[in-house]
């Protein structure tokens, strides 16, 4: 069974820190996403990775940055944590290659973490 | 850029009553529809998806269905029980390029 493991359940930081998540997965999946959940706004895409040392933007990137120097690891570093920026963070992995395109591989089941529950005061 | 809307965000139903989620998109280029099921505390999970070359799908007691002319699908849950309770997620696949957008969300309660 796949794993995403993200390293904090719950994360208090104060305005202006640098932040890290870090995910892991464990079943050597080529693409990683970072979402950010917030109620009623569903699950939005900050960045997505489809191989090491690549990354993509999503539809919210404004005040985040990823990196992935290891295919099993993708990380969201926020530079300078501001209260916006308060969220359940959700890290999420999918096989490329699964059926045809890599866009159509790219979006078979995605498999979550658990999430990070980010406070930012 | 695609854009997912999804209603009612809250729903209540009684045990063994049926409960139907719709979603709407806006780029007719949209090519695949996934369901996810997140129970309270927990990781979202796919439960079903479909295509834009099916109109309907099935498995057991869920059912998504597509209407590509009106560009919305919906999700039909049969017989609901309380372990159906949870937050459901659906999104569209935009153009070639881009990825998954997700709707809003629906909190549905089955009450027993």
């Amino acid at each position: 069974d796949v794993k995403v493991t993200q390293s904090s359940r719950y994360l208090v930081k104060r305005t202006g820190e640098k932040v890290f998540l870090e995910c892991v997965q464990d079943m050597d999946h080529e693409n990683m996403f970072w979402y950010r959940q917030d109620p009623g706004l569903g699950l939005r895409l900050i960045y997505f990775s489809y191989d090491v040392k690549m990354k993509e933007k999503g539809d919210i990137p404004e005040g985040y940055s990823v990196s992935r120097e290891k295919k099993e690891r993708f990380s969201l570093i926020l530079e300078s944590a501001s209260t916006n920026q308060t969220s359940m963070y959700l890290c999420a992995s999918s096989l490329w290659g699964a059926s045809g395109t890599w866009l159509e591989s790219a979006n078979e089941k995605l498999f979550f973490g658990s999430g990070t529950q980010l406070s930012v005061l | 850029g695609e854009n997912v809307e999804q209603h009612p965000s809250t729903l209540s139903v009684q045990e063994g009553d049926s409960a139907v989620i719709k979603c709407t998109y806006s780029d007719s280029a949209s090519n695949y529809f996934p369901w996810y099921k997140q129970e309270l505390g927990k990781r979202p999970q796919l439960i079903i998806d479909i295509r834009s070359n099916v109109g309907e799908k099935k498995d057991q007691r869920i059912a998504v269905t597509l209407n590509k002319t009106a560009k919305h699908f919906s999700l039909h849950i049969t017989e609901t029980q309380p372990e159906d309770s949870a937050v459901y997620f659906c999104a569209g696949a935009p153009r070639a390029g881009n990825m998954l957008t997700f709707g809003g969300g629906t909190r549905l309660m089955v009450k027993p």
